[in-house]
This record gives C-alpha cells, sequence and structure tokens, in this order.
C-alpha cells in the first residue's frame, strides 16, 4: 500500500528565512507526487507536481519542492518565507492507476 | 469562472439525521471525489467516481452514500448510520480519474458539518 509520511506537525520559521516542509513516500512504480495548501476553513490549492523530469519542481508563490528518489522525498522549499505563507500543508502522492494519498498535513508558521 | 461549488459552507444536524452535501463543477471533469478532513488526521477518501452513473467506495465509505447521475453533480449524504460524522468534507475533481497524467485535483471551499 502507497503511504505519504510528513513527519514535522508544525514549522515554525521567521519571515525573510528559508523554509522547507519535508514529505515522504512509499509508491511503487514511478511516483506523481503533488503539494497542496490550505488556509482556514477553505479548500486545498495546488501548488505543484513532480510527474516527470527535472527533480526540482517550481510552482505557485515562490515555492519549489525538490524530488529525491534515492531518499524517497520531495520537502517543500522557499527561499524567503513570507508572513501569508502561513498555512497547512499537504503531501500527496500516487501511482499510475491508483488514488491520491495524502499526508497528515504541516502547520507552517511564519512570524514577522 | 470554472470551478467547484461546494453548499451549504456551515451546517448543523441532530443526531439521527440525514443530511446532504452538494458539490457542482463546471470544469468538465469526469472524475469527482469526496475526502473527510479531522484535525491531524489528513485527508480520507470517502468516495470517488470516475464516470457518470458510476462509482467507487473510498477508504471510509460506511454511514455515506453518493449519486453521480450528471457529469456536474455529485451529492454525497451523511446517513444517521455514520458514528462520527461531525468534520469538514472537502469535494474534488479532476481531469481524468485513475490514467498517468491525471494532473492535480482541483478542490471546493468544503462544507463544514456539525452533529449537535
Amino acid at each position: 500500500a502507497q503511504s505519504v509520511a510528513q513527519p514535522e506537525d508544525q514549522v515554525n520559521v521567521a519571515e525573510g528565512n528559508p523554509l522547507t516542509v519535508k514529505c515522504t513516500y512509499s509508491v511503487s512504480g514511478n511516483p506523481y507526487l503533488f503539494w497542496y495548501v490550505q488556509y482556514p476553513n477553505r479548500g486545498l490549492q495546488f501548488l505543484l507536481k513532480y510527474i516527470t523530469g527535472d527533480n526540482l519542481v517550481k510552482g505557485s508563490y515562490g515555492f519549489e519542492a525538490e524530488f529525491n528518489k534515492s531518499q524517497t522525498s520531495f520537502h517543500l522549499k522557499k527561499p524567503s518565507a513570507l508572513v501569508s505563507d502561513s498555512a497547512l500543508y499537504f503531501c500527496a502522492a500516487r501511482n499510475a492507476g491508483n488514488m491520491l494519498t495524502f499526508g497528515g498535513g504541516t502547520r507552517l508558521m511564519v512570524k514577522p | 469562472d470554472g470551478g467547484i461549488t461546494q453548499s451549504p459552507k456551515y451546517l448543523f444536524r441532530k443526531e439521527g439525521q440525514n443530511v446532504t452535501l452538494s458539490c457542482e463543477q463546471n470544469l468538465n471533469h469526469d472524475a469527482m471525489y469526496w475526502y473527510r478532513q479531522d484535525p491531524g488526521q489528513g485527508l480520507r477518501l470517502i468516495y470517488y467516481s470516475q464516470i457518470v452513473n458510476d462509482f467507487q467506495k473510498g477508504d471510509i465509505a460506511e454511514g455515506y452514500s453518493v449519486s453521480r447521475e450528471k457529469k456536474e453533480s455529485f451529492p454525497l449524504t451523511v446517513t444517521s448510520a455514520q458514528k462520527n460524522p461531525t468534520a469538514f468534507y472537502l469535494c474534488a475533481s479532476s481531469i481524468k480519474g485513475l490514467e498517468p497524467n491525471t494532473g492535480e485535483l482541483f478542490f471546493g471551499e468544503g462544507s463544514r458539518l456539525t452533529v449537535l
């Protein structure tokens, strides 16, 4: 069975500092990987995806993620955090023929 | 604008009552999904549908029912058999269901159900 782990319930970072939100996955075959962001009482918004190709994927709002096959990781990164980046972030994974599996979510808190 | 509309945004229900959550999309997507979100547990799949008049159970289908009579609509009924229905419910759609390049999911704004 496929699974996604987000080992940190919460990540705290100061505004202007780089941020990393961690994600590891277990998927048989080639993985399709996604990051979503959720603001309070709202639906999830798509940030970026990895299907194939370059291991560094760029997405919305200045976010990027690095696919590392050997470590089965897909960490979300941003060079300079904004207070408005504070939200709940979900990593998700699937392989061809399967449903998306979501991680438990990581709350990002960016302090001024 | 294209998107997914969920209604109502907030709903209160007495124990023993069934309630139906609406989900409508005008994205011309084939596949639609219902997820349940509880604090600290991420999203869990309730039901999904890849095509009109067909749907499959997800991981936590017990106590829920769905229909897919139209491509645009995928309503979810929370029945009295659902033991712990208080949660945030999210509807989503994607261009295709299980094909490799299914792309990302598009989500509605959610419906928060509270059982009194």
